[in-house]
């Protein structure tokens, strides 16, 4: 079974431009997560959904991000307009159960804002 | 606020040695416990789960809870330079929570 599939692997854009970055996550599994990762700050959660439905979305750091998950198999975060300080390597992820029992990661997105 | 504690590095080990990586976490209702391998640029893998005291077993990895202390570590029996990576520890709090809150991660370095 493939894993998890995100897309684009690397997105470079300027300063104000809407960026969109997708995930699939693996056949069964019905939680998904959001992640980004700084070095700055580490690996932080933005969102999370189970059965589609976002459950939390405290970690989304402003109104400028915004994820939807229109069905079981598709998820988009998107960030407009976006900020060099967005810059960062975004995954997803997807685990079976609400309780997040072992998580299985995407190949991230890499995202340089200019 | 929960949180989970790990030392940076890099921990520096031979090849052939057993390297440990520690890990402390705040909650004590935390359930679910689990170290993640991540290569340089790549994503976060899982390699163990634990769920209750004492020590979990899989090939060359060992992984040691105990609630009480609030701590996890991870023992690597045998190192190999292809263990060099970061290693992140995720602890799922208790209190309701169901996300994990990961670590910042230990470098390990095994050199020959």
């Amino acid at each position: 079974d493939a894993g998890v599939i995100q897309s684009p692997r690397h997105e470079v854009t300027e300063m104000g431009q809407e960026v969109t970055l997708r995930c699939k996550p693996i056949s069964g599994h019905n939680s998904l997560f959001w992640y980004r990762q700084t070095m700055m700050r580490g690996l932080e959660l933005l969102i999370y959904f189970n059965n589609n439905v976002p459950i939390d979305d405290s970690g989304m750091p402003e109104d400028r991000f915004s994820a939807k998950m229109p069905n079981a198999s598709f998820s988009t975060l998107k960030i407009q307009p976006s900020e060099p300080r967005d810059s960062a390597v975004y995954f997803c992820a997807s685990s079976w159960g609400l309780a997040s029992y072992e998580q299985y990661f995407g190949p991230g997105t890499r995202l340089t804002v200019t | 606020q929960k949180e989970v504690e790990q030392n940076s590095g890099p921990l520096s080990v031979p090849e052939g040695a057993i390297a440990s990586l520690n890990c402390t976490y705040s909650d004590r209702g935390s359930q679910s416990f689990f170290w993640y391998r991540q290569y340089s640029g790549k994503s976060p893998e899982l390699i163990m789960s634990i769920y209750s005291n004492g020590d979990k077993e899989d090939g060359r990895f060992t992984a040691q809870l105990n609630k009480a202390s609030q701590y996890v570590s991870l023992l690597i029996r045998d190192s190999q330079p292809s263990d060099s990576a970061t290693y992140l520890c995720a602890v799922n709090m208790g209190g309701g929570s169901y996300i994990p809150t990961f670590g910042r991660g230990t470098s390990l370095i095994v050199h020959p």
